[in-house]
């Protein structure tokens, strides 16, 4: 089955600045998603992008899918430290270890 | 209202005992999933049920039993428990199924962590 390899495995910010997450991926896919896990917690869906977009916002969230490079992107604006958590990506129904964000206030 | 719950929350057991995880989903879809998210937070999906039929077993010992009585409910059944079995247990729902108009948006449990000792 497909996994998803999220990049970079651990990330921490400041409160207020912008984090990117990425996301590659081996075969073809209808779309890809993002979830977010607080520690302890199940995972929350965030957004699904279709593999016929380019691009999609939600909030303060946007996410980027380039299939010609089998990679997608998270961008967490303005972060806040709710943000702490978790992201995952998921090109189809198995997920990779997540990229840890850490928002420090 | 709890949309997908899992029961118990908690497990701790024995080698060698046979142990069952609830789940039930109160959404009305149609496609259930059992995931195994082990200490390095790799998480993995191991079956999934569309309308009580089975339509993934991902490689997973046949130790590990899922049983759907009706598409609401997705039980996971553990015989012979190890120690490598001891992870975080996630069941989810969906509207659709893998690659169906529907997406594939996932609503995920709590989780039951299972210790085995």
């Amino acid at each position: 089955s497909q996994q998803g390899e999220e990049d970079p495995q651990a990330l921490s910010i400041q409160e207020g600045e912008n984090a990117t997450m990425n996301c590659s991926y081996k075969t073809s896919i209808n779309n890809l998603q993002w979830y977010r896990q607080n520690s302890g917690r199940g995972l929350v869906h965030l957004i699904l992008i279709r593999s016929n977009e380019r691009e999609k916002h939600s909030g303060r969230l946007r996410v980027t899918l380039d299939t010609s490079k089998k990679s997608s992107s998270l961008l967490i604006t303005a972060s806040r430290a709710a943000d702490t958590a978790s992201y995952f990506c998921a090109p189809k129904l198995t997920f990779g270890k997540g990229t840890l964000l850490t928002v420090n206030p | 209202d709890t949309a997908v719950s899992q029961t118990p929350k908690y497990l701790v057991t024995q080698m060698g005992n046979d142990k069952s995880i609830k789940c039930e989903q109160n959404l009305g879809h149609d496609t259930m999933y059992w995931y195994k998210q082990d200490s390095k937070k790799f998480l993995k999906i191991m079956f999934s049920y569309n309308n009580k039929e089975l339509i993934i077993n991902e490689t997973v010992p046949n130790r590990f039993s899922p049983k759907s009585p009706d598409k609401a409910h997705l039980n996971l059944h553990i015989n012979s428990l190890e120690l490598g079995d001891s992870a975080v247990y996630f069941c989810a729902s969906s509207r659709g199924t893998s690659g169906s108009n529907f997406g594939d948006e996932q609503y995920f449990g709590p989780g039951t962590r299972l210790t085995v000792t």
